[in-house]
């Protein structure tokens, strides 16, 4: 299967704690995005890569999220001091070209306690 | 801002059509997407369409494109019950840089046998 891959599918931690998940895109893909979800909602748009190049990033990330792509292939996103209003499901895209679709990994969902 | 509008909920029975609304915001939008998500899964992209077109058919899915009306449907023929799912609509605004999906609510098909 050469879909986007996402680690771990599941996470639950205690609040305070810091998490990292880890997205694999499509291969060749050099656009890599990352989107929440919250219950109910459609996913909501966090920051985007080109090739290692995060370009641009939501005010939903807060200087509490980083995201990072090092050498444009894999990308990692950290959340420092979780709090309860982190809980969701954190999605990673990947696209070929800025006009191409972009196709969704299974997320990583998050759970604080 | 306006939201991407959906209806939250249809309910349809196995064989018949299905028919799912949406209103996007931006006329300007070049891209317009279907996506599926299965509980606890990630979202599937099902179909796009451009805004130079006004229908799309691939196999059993039909897009109907209004841009005058800023309307985007899905028509799904013989719905089986494993098209039970969160269909999600989507679009790429210009002021996005075209980076970003803006995704609707989603609508919550239930196929009853």
């Amino acid at each position: 299967d050469t879909g986007v891959s996402q680690d771990p599918r599941h996470k639950i931690t205690k609040r305070g704690q810091n998490v990292t998940f880890r997205c694999d895109p499509i291969s060749e893909h050099n656009r890599l995005y990352w989107y929440r979800q919250t219950l109910g909602q459609g996913p909501e748009f966090l920051t985007y890569f080109q090739n290692e190049a995060q370009l641009e990033k939501s005010r939903l990330l807060s200087d509490r999220f980083s995201a990072e792509r090092p050498k444009g292939s894999f990308s990692t996103l950290e959340i420092q001091r979780t709090e309860q209003g982190d809980s969701a499901m954190y999605l990673c895209a990947s696209s070929f070209a800025l006009d191409q679709p972009q196709h969704f990994g299974d997320g990583t969902r998050l759970s604080i306690l | 801002g306006e939201d991407v509008e959906q209806s939250l909920f249809l309910s349809v029975r196995e064989g018949d059509s299905s028919v799912i609304n949406c209103t996007y915001t931006d006329s300007s939008s070049t891209y317009l997407y279907w996506y599926k998500q299965e509980p606890g899964a990630g979202l599937q992209l099902l179909t796009y369409i451009f805004s130079n077109m006004d229908m799309k058919q691939d196999q059993r899915l039909t897009v109907l494109l209004n841009k005058k009306d800023k309307h985007l449907s899905l028509r799904i023929a013989d719905t089986q019950t494993g098209d039970s799912a969160i269909y999600f609509c989507a679009e790429i605004p210009p002021d996005t840089g075209f980076q970003k999906l803006v995704f609707g609510t989603g609508t919550r098909l239930l196929v009853s046998p």
